[in-house]
């Protein structure tokens, strides 16, 4: 399948810091991209839609000046954690939307995820 | 509003023992049907995207059934490596191309 990768895996930080994650689709290009997060034996809640070249749009209750979200080409996003507190720890996953490079469009692909704990 | 539920919660099989997932969605207008494998701490795994009412599709042990109201995954003679979260998830006109997550069934197959 195709390979969206997701970097740090894994992020430890104290309280009042700001953490990036990014987001890269390796084979394929993607004008949509989405964040998630995920609590522990729960399913994923989507947060942002993030498209190539514009704005970000968030959901309810989502703080968009919190999660700072940058579509900055057609194979990367990031996801800025602004002053992070204990309530931010979480699994944070990325998908992007297949828009071209040889897979079948609309098809989502998931990173492996980000796990991130605020101390 | 767009509801996903998914049945059963968890389910335990016998390697070998065929048996089928449901998920029931109410969306207005679908885009697609997504099934996705989650492994504990991994990202979810892209399965099978089905876009209408009689469509199917298969990979290996897996095939993805679709009517107007819910969607079936079958799994046929599973093995132990088939143990997983099994995730479902809409794609509604008025959600961009997001996607609405059910809250997945947990399966666990033993030998």
């Amino acid at each position: 399948g195709a390979v969206v990768s997701q970097h740090p895996s894994r992020v430890i930080c104290k309280s009042g810091t700001s953490v990036k994650i990014e987001c890269r689709s390796l084979d394929f290009q993607a004008t949509t991209m989405f964040w998630y997060r995920q609590f522990p034996k729960q399913s994923l809640m989507l947060m942002a839609t993030s498209n190539e070249g514009s704005k970000a749009t968030y959901e309810q209750g989502v703080e968009k000046d919190k999660f700072l979200i940058n579509h900055a080409s057609l194979t990367l996003s990031t996801l800025t954690v602004t002053s992070a507190h204990p309530e931010d720890s979480s699994f944070y996953i990325c998908s992007a939307r297949v828009s071209s490079g040889g897979r079948s469009y609309n098809e989502q692909f998931f990173g492996p995820g980000t796990r991130l704990t605020v101390l | 509003e767009d509801q996903v539920t998914q049945s059963p919660e968890a389910l335990r099989l016998q390697e070998g023992e065929s048996s089928s997932l449901n998920c029931s969605y109410t969306v207005s207008g679908l885009r697609g049907l997504f099934w996705y494998r989650q492994d504990p701490g991994k990202g979810p795994e892209f399965l099978f995207t089905l876009y209408s009412a009689g469509e199917e599709k298969e990979k290996e042990r897996l095939k993805a059934t679709l009517t107007k109201k819910e969607s079936f995954l079958h799994i046929t003679a599973p093995k132990p490596e088939d143990s997983a979260t099994y995730l479902c998830a809409v794609q509604a006109p008025n959600s961009g191309y997001a996607l609405n997550f059910g809250k997945g069934t947990s399966l666990l197959v033993t030998p």
